[in-house]
This record gives structure tokens, C-alpha cells and sequence, in this order.
């Protein structure tokens, strides 16, 4: 998990409600991610960004939304347009992430966001 | 189209016994090859890859891996299994032809249990 952050650890969030997830990363790392795990499903790609000020969308991405204004941060909000957002998500960086590089994705350890 | 497959959902050894824990791939190219583990609540932590070279691979914690192009498939090993490496392990490819800024396929992971 070392060098890259999320927070909070646990989130409880109401119906309706849109809430922030953070991702700070000091690896110098050009490339971040935010999954989604669900259990016995594997890990989900909702957005990515490759540089500052871009970002794509994943495979799950309605309901959530990314900025990247700073290198080192890369925030994922849950609006209240995702209709099952109880998971575990999980941010990820990579030093590079341009056609044919074997980078390595490095994990964060995780926030575990629950809707009552 | 790109996937994982791990078939077992579960795998049991007895602590000092070999273990293995089985990943298919499909991809259109040469891939890039990925082992995580996961503990409880924690993010994932990187174990091994493939790039090109040699077919087995060494990492982290006495893992290795094995490449085998013609049955597509990237098992798991480690000749004596230990109780602390009970967790849940995720296999991942990456199709270096298609750069989708990086992206993981994750298998949906497989939990391996060592009991003393």
C-alpha cells in the first residue's frame, strides 16, 4: 500500500447523498485508477487518467465522476445517480501508462463506503 | 475480447503442502500477466508479473509463476504453503495492443486457505 492514500477508511453515506472518496499518491506516478470490488465479482475499472486535466471513463463509470487538477490526487465522487454504490473501492496508480508499457499498478488500501 | 478466468473460487492446503492457484487468460496479443493478493480489507499488493523472457517467474513471499502460452494460462505456485498466506488472490492481463490507458482485466478471484 505504500505511497499511495485513501481516506476516509470507512464512509457511511444516506440515501441521496454525494460523497468524495480521496487518492493521493507521492509515487511520482503519471497514470491513476479507481476500481470498484464487489464480492466474487473481481475488480471493476470505473475511470482512469493517464495525465493532469484528462480522464476516461472505465467500464462502470455511471454514477461517479473524477477530476485530476493535481498529479499527486486523483478524488472519485459517488453521486446520487449510482443506484447500488455499497463497495469497496479501490485507487491505483502506475508510473506510465502509454501503449505497451508493463507498468505495475500499485494498490491503495482501500475505502469501504456503505449506503443506509 | 479480453478476460481472466480463475476457476476455483476456493482452494485448500495443508500448511508445509504445495500450493497452486489456477488463471486462464484470453487476450489477441502477447500479454502482460499480473498476480495480487488481498487481505481482509486491505488493498492489493503486487506479487509477481510477466512481461517476455523467461516462462517462470519468481516474486515476492517464495511465489512463482508459469507462463504458458500455448495453454493460456499463468498459474500460482509456491512449493510450501505457510497459515499467513491464506487470502484472496486476483490474477490480472493487460493486452499491450490495445493501450485503453493501462487497463487490468481482473480475474474474480480465487481465496486460498492454509490450515496448520
Amino acid at each position: 500500500d505504500g505511497g499511495i492514500t485513501q481516506s476516509p477508511k470507512y464512509l457511511f453515506r444516506k440515501e441521496g447523498q454525494n460523497v468524495t472518496l480521496s487518492c493521493e499518491q507521492n509515487l511520482n506516478h503519471d497514470a491513476m485508477y479507481w476500481y470498484r470490488q464487489d464480492p466474487g465479482q473481481g475488480l471493476r475499472l470505473i475511470y482512469y487518467s493517464q495525465i493532469v486535466n484528462d480522464f476516461q471513463k472505465g467500464d462502470i463509470a455511471e454514477g461517479y465522476s473524477v477530476s485530476r487538477e493535481k498529479k499527486e490526487s486523483f478524488p472519485l465522487t459517488v453521486t446520487s445517480a449510482q443506484k447500488n454504490p455499497t463497495a469497496f473501492y479501490l485507487c491505483a496508480s502506475t508510473r506510465g501508462a502509454g501503449q505497451g508499457r508493463p507498468d505495475t499498478q500499485y494498490f491503495g488500501p482501500g475505502t469501504r463506503l456503505t449506503v443506509l | 475480447a479480453q478476460s481472466v478466468a480463475q476457476p476455483e473460487d476456493q482452494v485448500n492446503v495443508a500448511e508445509g503442502n504445495p500450493l497452486t492457484v489456477k488463471c486462464t487468460y484470453s487476450v489477441s496479443g502477447n500479454p502482460y500477466l499480473f498476480w495480487y493478493v488481498q487481505y481482509p480489507n486491505r488493498g492489493l499488493q503486487f506479487l509477481l508479473k510477466y512481461i517476455t523472457g523467461d516462462n517462470l517467474v519468481k516474486g515476492s513471499y517464495g511465489f512463482e509463476a508459469e507462463f504458458n502460452k500455448s495453454q493460456t494460462s499463468f498459474h500460482l505456485k509456491k512449493p510450501s504453503a505457510l497459515v499467513s498466506d491464506s487470502a484472496l488472490y486476483f490474477c490480472a492481463v493487460r493486452d499491450p495492443l490495445y493501450n485503453q490507458g493501462g487497463k487490468l482485466i481482473f480475474g474474480q478471484g480465487t481465496e486460498l486457505s492454509v490450515k496448520p
